[in-house]
């Protein structure tokens, strides 16, 4: 079956302007993350959905990073007053509920690499 | 602060040979360690997992063993083959706190025929 995907897989954008990154999960998949990878470092944490909820969004940096996922699939990542420091890869993650123990694989994105100009 | 901390950015391979990848955490409270491998312009993929209950787990030619003690995981690769050339990234969860994944700033293999 189909993987995550993400749109789109470039964007280019002025300072000062606003972003908006998609991500389709994988079908089935209730949990969603939001990773950034900025040059350089691995993937930093960003936000987790459980459904339509954000469970844990204790990795945004600041209030002009916002994400929604308002019908429990399809997520998008906005970014408001984009800044020089936001350039990065933002790669997305679905996988099954997590459980109380062990671990359900986190399926990754080819990522949307953006550059803020 | 790095949670996660892979000290070499990079690693050069024969083929046929064995790869070892490091790996060092801070945190005492990450129970579950994995390993991501990543292509260009592609996501990560998952590759092989341990529990901090297990010293060692081991998946075909891939194996990771982890000392709790030394807060230390490795990575081996054996036969190392060419196509297994890509970035290699530690990842480790502390299952109290969330489901986040802590990365570190992973480790470029390269394998030569």
């Amino acid at each position: 079956g189909a993987g995550v995907s993400q749109t789109p897989s470039n964007k280019v954008t002025e300072k000062g302007k606003y972003v908006e990154l998609r991500c389709d999960p994988i079908s089935g998949h209730t949990a969603l993350y939001w990773y950034r990878q900025s040059l350089g470092q691995g993937p930093e944490f960003l936000i987790y959905f459980q459904g339509t909820g954000a469970a844990d969004d204790s990795g945004l940096p600041n209030d002009r990073f916002f994400a929604v996922r308002p019908e429990g699939s399809v997520s998008t990542l906005k970014i408001q007053r984009t800044e020089r420091g936001d350039s990065a890869v933002y790669l997305c993650a679905s996988s099954l509920t997590p459980g109380t123990s062990g671990y359900n694989e986190q399926f990754f994105g080819p990522g949307t690499r953006l550059t803020v100009l | 602060d790095q949670q996660v901390k892979q000290n070499s950015p990079s690693l050069s391979v024969q083929e046929g040979r064995i790869s070892i990848l490091n790996c060092d955490y801070t945190n005492s409270m990450f129970d579950y360690f994995l390993w991501y491998k990543k292509y260009p312009a592609e996501g990560p993929t998952f590759l092989i997992s341990i529990s901090s209950i297990k010293d060692k787990n081991e998946d075909g030619r891939f194996t990771v063993f982890l000392n709790k003690s030394a807060k230390h995981l490795s990575l081996h690769i054996v036969p190392s083959q060419p196509g297994d050339s890509a970035v290699y990234f530690c990842a480790a969860k502390n299952s109290n706190s969330g489901y986040a994944l802590n990365f570190g700033k992973g480790t470029s293999l390269l394998v030569t025929p």
